[in-house]
């Protein structure tokens, strides 16, 4: 099982669309969990943190189940702007505490 | 806004050539990491670097790798004898905390070997 698993989509959503995005991870003993953002030809860059409880950050909703070692990222209202690939990041995952493994990205086309 | 600068933005090398890929940190960051993304792949940590040594490295950091801080601004990244598989986009990145979930990235450094 990979360390973090993401469907790679593509996913090609209309403007205004809600699309949700998931990822499981492997290791139980994860520590903290990302959502990176990365366009193309691009570096990363952070999007979001994933908190126990749920967060929020405008039309971005992130989830995290412990139990069931799945992360979920909500976008609605999509904006063409919002096309890139979406990158899930555990804490913890690959033996060591501190180091980032990134899952290989979902990748989203908003359509006007 | 402060960011991670990189250079060369891509570099062509003929196999078994050395490369020494550059990197100027944030200026008040102390952590310091190279990853890599072959085309099409995911992104792979190579290495981390504090207070001038390294802090933990991957299996694909092997002895062909090495890093150095020279100064007190570069962050660099020797590949001694480039392989074609060594082909990949390299990233940079630096943080202000260790357990962060905030790295920032440079733009990357293209590497072809041929």
């Amino acid at each position: 099982r990979k360390e973090v698993e993401q469907d790679p989509g593509p996913f090609n959503v209309p403007e205004g669309a809600t699309v949700a995005f998931n990822c499981t991870y492997s290791n139980s003993a994860s520590q903290s969990f990302f959502w990176y953002r990365q366009d193309c030809r691009k570096e990363p860059k952070l999007l979001m943190s994933v908190y126990s409880s749920g967060n929020e950050d405008g039309r971005f909703t992130a989830q995290l189940n412990r139990a069931s070692q799945y992360i979920s990222l909500l976008i609605r209202d999509s904006k063409l702007s919002d096309s890139a690939t979406y990158l899930c990041v555990v804490r913890g995952s690959s033996g060591s505490a501190r180091q980032l493994t990134f899952g290989s990205g979902t990748q989203l086309t908003v359509l006007p | 806004e402060p960011e991670v600068t990189q250079t060369p933005s891509h570099q062509v090398t003929q196999m078994g050539q050395e490369v020494i890929l550059r990197c100027v940190p944030i200026s008040n960051h102390l952590y310091f990491y190279w990853y890599r993304q072959i085309l099409g792949q995911k992104v792979e940590f190579l290495v981390s670097f504090y207070n001038n040594e390294i802090s933990e490295k991957s299996e694909i950091f092997d002895d062909q790798f090495s890093v150095e801080r020279p100064d007190g601004s570069n962050f660099t990244l020797k590949i001694r004898s480039t392989k074609l598989e060594d082909s990949a986009m390299y990233f940079c990145a630096s943080a202000a905390e260790l357990n962060t979930g905030e790295l920032f990235f440079g733009e990357g450094s293209r590497l072809t070997v041929l």
